[in-house]
């Protein structure tokens, strides 16, 4: 059974801190690994869409890095503000070109 | 542009009826459509992937007869629970993809509460 996990499962922040989170995912038959960011009642949004070992990726305030040999991609998100409230969202497509998601990373930044 | 709606975002219905949901892409031919569900705290499950003109493929677990998906045409998928029970209680959110890309755009969900 193929796992994705993303800690922590919440995290609370203020205004102005960078906070980071984690996800997992199985090292073999590694084809993309997705990030999204998904606000309350609206559509998941993609934030970036990972292929290569090592590969860093940046939208504004948030980045993202890539490890395929060990199975593992962080997120980044310097100076969170208010509007950065969501919950983030990996996927992990493999080689049957079935995406799993992992649980989310619910964010809270407080004014 | 890529955009996907669903409908209805919520629906309250009796145990035993029956439930359509649909997912739309708006603006982009969506050759490929995905359904799944998600139980709270848990993760998106994937239930069905369904291609235009051909019949969806189930996830193992996933009843067919239980979870009609219908892909008619490019730009519309519908999901029916049939004889719906509380148990199917949950919320469910389709994403849709062009060609051979394997970027999906997801619709914003819709709950379904089954009394």
């Amino acid at each position: 059974i193929l796992n994705v996990e993303q800690s922590p499962q919440s995290l609370h922040v203020q205004e102005g801190d960078s906070t980071n989170f984690t996800c997992s995912f199985p090292s073999s038959n590694f084809y993309a690994l997705h990030w999204y960011r998904w606000e309350t009642a609206k559509s998941p949004e993609a934030l970036f869409v990972m292929t290569l070992n090592g590969d860093e990726k940046k939208k504004g305030r948030i980045s993202a890095t890539l490890n395929t040999k060990e199975g593992y991609s962080y997120l980044y998100i310097k100076g969170s503000q208010p509007e950065d409230s969501a919950t983030y969202l990996c996927a992990f497509l493999g080689g049957g070109f079935k995406t799993i998601f992992g649980a989310g990373t619910r964010l809270f930044v407080k004014a | 542009g890529a955009v996907v709606s669903q409908h209805p975002s919520w629906v309250i219905c009796k145990s035993g009826t029956s439930v359509k949901i649909e997912c739309r892409s708006l603006d982009f031919q969506a050759t490929t459509m995905f359904w799944y569900r998600q139980f709270p705290k848990q993760s998106l499950m994937l239930m069905a992937t369904s291609n235009e003109g051909s019949k969806a493929t189930y996830e193992q677990g996933v009843e067919k007869d239980k979870f009609l998906i219908n892909h008619a045409s490019l730009t519309l998928s519908t999901l029916t629970v049939t004889s719906a029970h509380p148990e199917d209680s949950s919320f469910y959110i389709c994403s849709a993809s062009q060609g051979d890309s394997y970027e999906q755009y997801f619709g914003p969900g819709t709950r379904l509460t089954v009394t």
